[in-house]
């Protein structure tokens, strides 16, 4: 297992038409969440599953934004209608419950919204 | 609701030099603290992870301290070279594993 990966790395759309992006996390990890970052600020939180439960979601996460994580696996995260505001870059993180909670996180996914 | 800071936003030193990252958070009952390492346009590398019982955590050139009582962390980088070079990210982990992040201290590490 290489790691977290996520897929595409660079999306660039046009205001109004829908995204997804999938994450796959490390295999034996049961946590799997998504951070957005803006340029020059720290990631924010969005959501996170244990399995295939989504457990919390951020107030940053509008009606817009829906996450999936169908078999408590890959994960997936699409945006509707999208905005000029929502061009950022998209990380996903996993982890194993009961371990330290250490985070490994993707390359993450640089959405361009024109 | 948890804050994390980081003072400076960014650094600029010489090579060889020792150089010290902070990072300060509001709320002491902080599960664990991890430092990470992003290269421009990159995701984050983990560097350190410190858990509460802890005071401390050693990575070659890289130390990290935790002081909950008063809400630090600091990262010492010795003998610093110009692959150093990055933004280095302290995040706090909230109740549910969650990650709040600071907002960055941009690192230069001139030859």
């Amino acid at each position: 297992d290489t790691g977290v990966s996520q897929d595409p790395r660079h999306k660039i759309t046009k205001r109004g038409q829908n995204v997804t992006f999938r994450c796959d996390p490390i295999s034996e990890h049961n946590r799997l969440y998504w951070y957005r970052q803006t340029l020059g600020q720290g990631p924010e939180f969005l959501t996170y599953f244990q399995n295939e439960a989504q457990l919390e979601k951020s107030r940053l996460l509008s009606d817009r934004f829906s996450a999936e994580r169908p078999k408590g696996s890959f994960s997936t995260l699409e945006i509707q209608r999208t905005e000029q505001g929502d061009s950022a870059m998209y990380l996903c993180a996993s982890s194993y419950e009961g371990g330290s909670y250490e985070q490994y996180f993707g390359p993450g996914t640089r959405l361009t919204v024109t | 609701k948890q804050e994390v800071t980081q003072i400076p936003a960014a650094l600029s030193v010489p090579e060889g030099e020792n150089l010290v990252l902070n990072c300060s958070f509001t709320d002491s009952a902080i599960y664990n603290l991890q430092w990470f390492r992003q290269d421009p346009g990159k995701g984050l590398t983990s560097l350190l992870l410190i858990q509460s019982s802890q005071r401390e955590q050693t990575s070659g050139r890289l130390n990290a301290s935790l002081d909950k009582s008063s809400g630090r962390s600091t990262l010492y980088i010795a003998a610093s070279q110009p692959g150093d070079s990055a933004t280095y990210l302290c995040a706090d982990y909230n109740q549910g594993g969650k990650l709040i992040f600071g907002q960055g201290t941009e690192l230069s590490v001139k030859p």
